[in-house]
This record gives structure tokens, C-alpha cells and sequence, in this order.
């Protein structure tokens, strides 16, 4: 599975947006771009996958650039609950078999 | 309602006794995982399993060992924990479409 850059840690406001970059430079062409987040003390919990399109969802937006070298994740309106670490991860897909590897993830803390 | 159930969510064990973890899952997935989290770390695959094919990452050692006695259940067995097997173990299940985790359980080695 290809590699993820993401930032160690990031502030946000509640209220205002927050966006949480990926690198994924050495995606190939099969392979997803997963998001989950971890809440402390809890297991990851899904919140948004794509291929080449930009995707949204009730929880997020996820903007995938052309060249799917990076993308971008979007709270839209952040709030306390949303302090959490984000991973964004690659996973090769078509075959419910293909692994899950983790990252270091970004720690996103919202503030009042 | 809860798709992937880990029980128990807390367990203390004794330096050497044996302990099991179980997972349990209503998905019907065919894959189902276990990942060790250390404390301020990323989950590390430790084995899973498609179908009753056991996987087994390289660098697990082999205290740790796994069960699936059918396609709802799997076991993880840890033969003689040490401290440094104190940690969060999750059980997740995947489908081509993604992964999904239980809450884990928290191990405490005293």
C-alpha cells in the first residue's frame, strides 16, 4: 500500500471549517483514499472514501486533486466533538482482503 | 446498532496468566482483523483472516495467537502477556467496500 503524509497536529475553531490535508504521491491507479477518525479510547470509525471524484457525505467532503497525489478532507462546520486523530490511508480496492495500514494521522483539536 | 462487538471493552490480566479477547460481528464479512494500538501510536495489523485462512503479519510475535471458530466470532490469544502488551487491541471486518471497527479492548498487564 502506498504511503500517506499528513500533519502531526492542527487547531480548528469551532464553527469554521476544517480542512485536513493528505500526500499520497505514490497512489496507484487501483487504489482508494480512505479516511477514518479515532476518538480517544475509541476504535476508528469510518467517515469518507473515494477514487478520482471529490465525495461528500453527511459527516465530510473529501477533495481528491486530479493527479491523486493528495486530498483534502472538510469538516464543514467543526465542533468540540470533532477533537480527534484523523488517518488517511490507501487501500487497494475491489477485494474486501486488502489491508488497512495506518499512518501517524493528524491530531485535530477544535477549539471553543 | 453495534456491528462489530469487543468484549470486554476493559481487561486487567496478570504478568504470564493467559488471556482472550473476543470479537464478534453481524456483517457477515468474510475478513476480519486484529490490530494491536500502543498508547499515542497508529493501530498495527497484527494477523487476520479471509474466510478460515489465518494471515499473519511478520513481525507478530508468537505470544499472540487467533481463532475464528466461525464467520461471526474470532479470538485473540495472547499465551503470556507481558508489560509490553498492555495496549488497545481492535477487531475490525471488511468488505470491498471498507473496514469497520469495534470499540476495542483496553488491556492492562499488572
Amino acid at each position: 500500500d502506498a504511503k500517506t503524509t499528513q500533519p502531526t497536529s492542527m487547531d480548528c475553531a469551532e464553527g469554521r471549517a476544517a480542512n485536513l490535508p493528505c500526500n499520497h504521491s505514490t497512489i496507484s491507479g487501483n487504489e482508494y483514499v480512505y479516511w477514518y477518525r479515532q476518538i480517544h479510547s475509541q476504535g476508528p470509525q469510518y467517515i469518507i472514501h473515494g477514487l478520482k471524484n471529490n465525495e461528500t457525505n453527511e459527516m465530510a467532503s473529501l477533495i481528491i486533486t486530479e493527479d491523486r497525489k493528495s486530498s483534502t478532507l472538510i469538516l464543514p462546520h467543526a465542533t468540540l466533538r470533532d477533537t480527534a486523530v484523523y488517518y488517511c490511508i490507501v487501500r487497494v480496492g475491489g477485494n474486501a482482503g486488502n489491508m488497512l495500514t495506518f499512518g501517524g494521522g493528524t491530531r485535530l483539536m477544535v477549539k471553543p | 446498532d453495534a456491528m462489530v462487538i469487543q468484549n470486554p471493552r476493559y481487561q486487567v490480566t496478570q504478568f504470564g496468566k493467559p488471556v482472550t479477547l473476543s470479537c464478534s460481528q453481524t456483517l457477515n464479512h468474510n475478513v476480519m482483523y486484529w490490530y494491536q494500538q500502543k498508547s499515542s501510536q497508529a493501530p498495527k495489523l497484527l494477523f487476520h483472516y479471509y474466510d478460515k485462512d489465518f494471515n499473519n503479519e511478520a513481525d507478530t510475535p508468537d505470544n499472540f495467537q487467533s481463532r475464528r471458530p466461525n464467520t461471526s466470532f474470532c479470538f485473540l490469544d495472547i499465551r503470556s502477556p507481558g508489560l509490553g502488551d498492555a495496549a488497545m487491541y481492535l477487531c475490525a471486518t471488511s468488505s470491498y467496500r471498507g473496514v469497520f471497527f469495534g470499540q476495542g479492548t483496553r488491556l492492562t498487564v499488572v
